[in-house]
């Protein structure tokens, strides 16, 4: 069955530097894996997603994400952090019945 | 939140008492889905529905029923046969069902809690 996994529960990281937010996965056939953004008491937003292609994707407010298959992860980086950028943040991947199947979630939180 | 509207965002009932969460969308979406959230556990998903009059049980589906009598209404009736239904509850909608193709947008969620 698929599934990932979000090794760490919480990320702080100071303004200004480079954060990753880390993404195991486990699929049977092409990995299709997804990055997702949720604010205090919201729902989430879509930020990138892999299909297939290269190997980095950029997305929504400036993050990006690296798949990387001899790893099976897909992390989660932006090149310098800003406080708005604290979140709870939720990598999925696409089961076999086209559903998402969604990590725990790792909290970031980005120091001034 | 892009066309989805939740209501209400804070929701308390009493035990044993069933309780109906509205979601509305105006994106012209076909596929619709409820998915339930609890701290550490992630989103899981509670029913979808592709297209009007139909509708699918996702993978924690006992203790809820939903309905899609039009396409930009799904309502989540939560039972009093739910065991545990204190949690934040998210609807979202997709033009489509195909994942790959289709990105999901979901609301701005529903807090139950049951006293």
């Amino acid at each position: 069955a698929q599934s990932v996994a979000q090794p760490e529960d919480q990320v702080n990281v100071a303004e200004g530097n480079p954060l990753t937010v880390k993404c195991t996965y486990s699929v049977s056939g092409n990995p299709y894996l997804f990055w997702y953004v949720q604010y205090p008491n919201r729902g989430l937003q879509f930020l990138l997603k892999y299909i297939t292609g290269d190997n980095l994707v950029k997305g929504s407010y400036g993050f990006e994400a690296e798949f990387n298959k001899s790893q099976t992860s897909f992390h989660l980086k932006k090149p310098s952090a800003l406080v708005s950028d604290s979140a709870l943040y939720f990598c999925a991947v696409r089961d076999d019945t086209d559903k998402l199947i969604f990590g725990t979630g790792t909290r970031l939180q980005v120091f001034p | 939140d892009g066309g989805i509207t939740q209501s209400p965002k804070y929701l308390f009932r009493k035990e044993g008492q069933n309780v109906t969460l509205s979601c509305e969308q105006n994106l012209n979406h076909d596929a619709m889905y409820w998915y339930r959230q609890d701290p550490g556990q992630g989103l899981r998903l509670i029913y979808y529905s592709q297209i009007v009059n139909d509708f699918q049980k996702g993978d924690i589906a006992e203790g809820y029923s939903v309905s899609r009598e039009k396409k930009e209404s799904f309502p989540l009736t939560v039972t009093s046969a739910q065991k545990n239904p204190t949690a934040f509850y998210l609807c979202a909608s997709s033009l489509g069902l195909a994942i790959i193709l289709n990105e999901q947008f979901f609301g701005p969620g529903t807090r139950l809690t049951v006293l």
